[in-house]
């Protein structure tokens, strides 16, 4: 079955802080999709990165940066030099070929204090 | 920019109610989900729609249907509302049929009480 797990369900860091949120994930399929997504306090999920199973290249976008591991299933997220702006909630997912039903962790509330 | 949008962003009904919440996306999105968020659960899918009047259930369809009787517009219905059923839903869309890589885009979601 698959599986997506968010470890920590709460963060809080001081502005300028680097933080990672982790993802970890089970499947049985080869080919598969990871997703990230940002839920600010105003609720609309906000799409992030995709990654596919083939490409293992870290990410780096901004302050965002994505590591991606097949040898332990894991997505990670680090923002650098966390903003006040950065807070929300942040959902993991995955999804394999074919299937419409994508699956989500939990979630991490990421708190950036002033 | 894609746009989303839901009906109500806060609802309050009855149980046994008869409740509608709309979805209209302005992308011409092939494909339509609801989902509810519960706190420690993440999102669960309720439904999915691939094309106007196709569905497909979802992980936790019982309770509810959807309507989807033009492709910009995706219905969730809860034929009788239960006290269980209140929950944050969250409607998105994603574009073509190889549905599997695309983003979903969501829209603002609607707290929904059930009294």
């Amino acid at each position: 079955a698959q599986k997506v797990t968010q470890a920590q369900t709460e963060i809080s860091v001081v502005e300028k802080e680097d933080v990672t949120l982790d993802c970890v994930y089970e499947t049985r399929d080869t080919t598969y999709y990871l997703f990230w997504y940002k839920q600010p306090p105003s609720g609309e999920l906000v799409f992030l990165i995709r990654r596919n199973s083939f490409d293992e290249q870290n990410e780096i976008s901004g302050r965002y940066s994505w590591n991606f591991q097949k040898s332990t299933s894991s997505f990670n997220f680090t923002i650098t030099a966390s903003q006040v702006v950065d807070s929300a909630v942040y959902f993991c997912a995955l999804r394999d070929p074919g299937g419409f039903k994508t699956i989500f962790g939990a979630g991490t509330r990421l708190f950036v204090k002033a | 920019d894609v746009k989303v949008t839901q009906s109500s962003r806060y609802l309050v009904k009855r149980t046994g109610e008869k409740v509608f919440l709309e979805c209209v996306q302005d992308m011409d999105h092939e494909n339509m989900f609801w989902y509810r968020q519960d706190p420690g659960l993440g999102l669960r899918l309720i439904y999915f729609s691939y094309d106007v009047k196709m569905k497909e259930k979802g992980d936790i369809p019982e309770g509810y249907s959807v309507s989807r009787e033009k492709k910009e517009r995706f219905s969730l219905i809860l034929e009788s509302a239960s006290t269980n059923q209140t929950s944050m839903y969250l409607c998105a869309s994603s574009f073509g049929t190889d549905y599997s890589n695309q983003p979903q885009h969501f829209g603002d979601g609607t707290r929904l009480s059930i009294l």
